[in-house]
């Protein structure tokens, strides 16, 4: 298909590993996005990962990528309720200009 | 740098008026983007400028919505007749270039527009 999926929701309690997963579609895209969105805000860049590396390690946050799949996932350690947000998955498609498409998001919830 | 600045931050307005969301990019940045936000369709990019220039208008849902770049540091949404269907929150964006991870998008905390 042409959209870039994800699940919907996620509940974890606190403390716990969050895994938020992706399926993009372009094979060719370069890089690979996670965008984050508190309540009430725009989107805000949370990380990304170059299409020849496999993972990515920041603090808290690990990206993994399976290119054969188009598969694409962030893990957050110890999550916490400042975590809570929706999650979007992003990645670069070429032809004409290099466009960002966005995933749907991925509403994370955190509970005591 | 102040960011990405939408006015209004939310708008209320009956079916069949004319509805101009306005935005203000982060100074230097050449690109802009207008999306909307629903939860049936998630986010959706509408129009995007380069340089002041629409470069891609195919996301716009139809003719009652109009975007302008006047200059670089403004531009314009406006839907005329609105509809109840167009009630979303729209963001709008800014970059260097179109979103590579040196030049990320910017987005300013939307406008949350309902139309009764």
């Amino acid at each position: 298909g042409e959209d870039v999926e994800q699940s919907l929701f996620l509940s974890v309690r606190e403390g716990d590993s969050s895994v938020i997963n992706c399926t993009y579609t372009d094979s060719s895209s370069t890089y690979l996005y996670w965008y984050k969105q508190e309540p009430g805000a725009g989107l805000q860049l949370l990380t990304y990962i170059f299409s020849n590396m496999d993972m990515k390690q920041d603090q808290r946050l690990t990206v993994l990528l399976n290119k054969k799949d188009k598969h694409l996932s962030l893990r957050i350690a110890d999550t916490q309720t400042g975590d809570s947000a929706i999650y979007f998955c992003a990645e670069i498609r070429t032809g004409g200009y290099n466009k960002l498409i966005f995933g749907a998001g991925t509403r994370l919830a955190v509970h005591p | 740098d102040a960011g990405v600045i939408q006015s209004p931050r939310h708008e209320v307005t009956e079916m069949g008026q004319e509805v101009t969301l306005r935005c203000k990019p982060i100074s230097g940045h050449n690109s802009l983007f207008w999306y909307r936000q629903t939860m049936m369709r998630g986010l959706e990019l509408l129009i995007y400028f380069n340089n002041n220039v629409p470069i891609d208008d195919s996301g716009m849902p139809e003719d009652r919505f109009s975007a302008k770049m006047p200059n670089a540091s403004f531009s314009t949404l406006k839907i005329q007749p609105s509809e109840p269907r167009d009630s979303a929150v729209y963001f709008c964006a800014s970059s260097l270039g179109t979103g590579g991870y040196n030049s990320p998008l910017h987005f300013g905390n939307g406008t949350r527009l309902t139309v009764t």
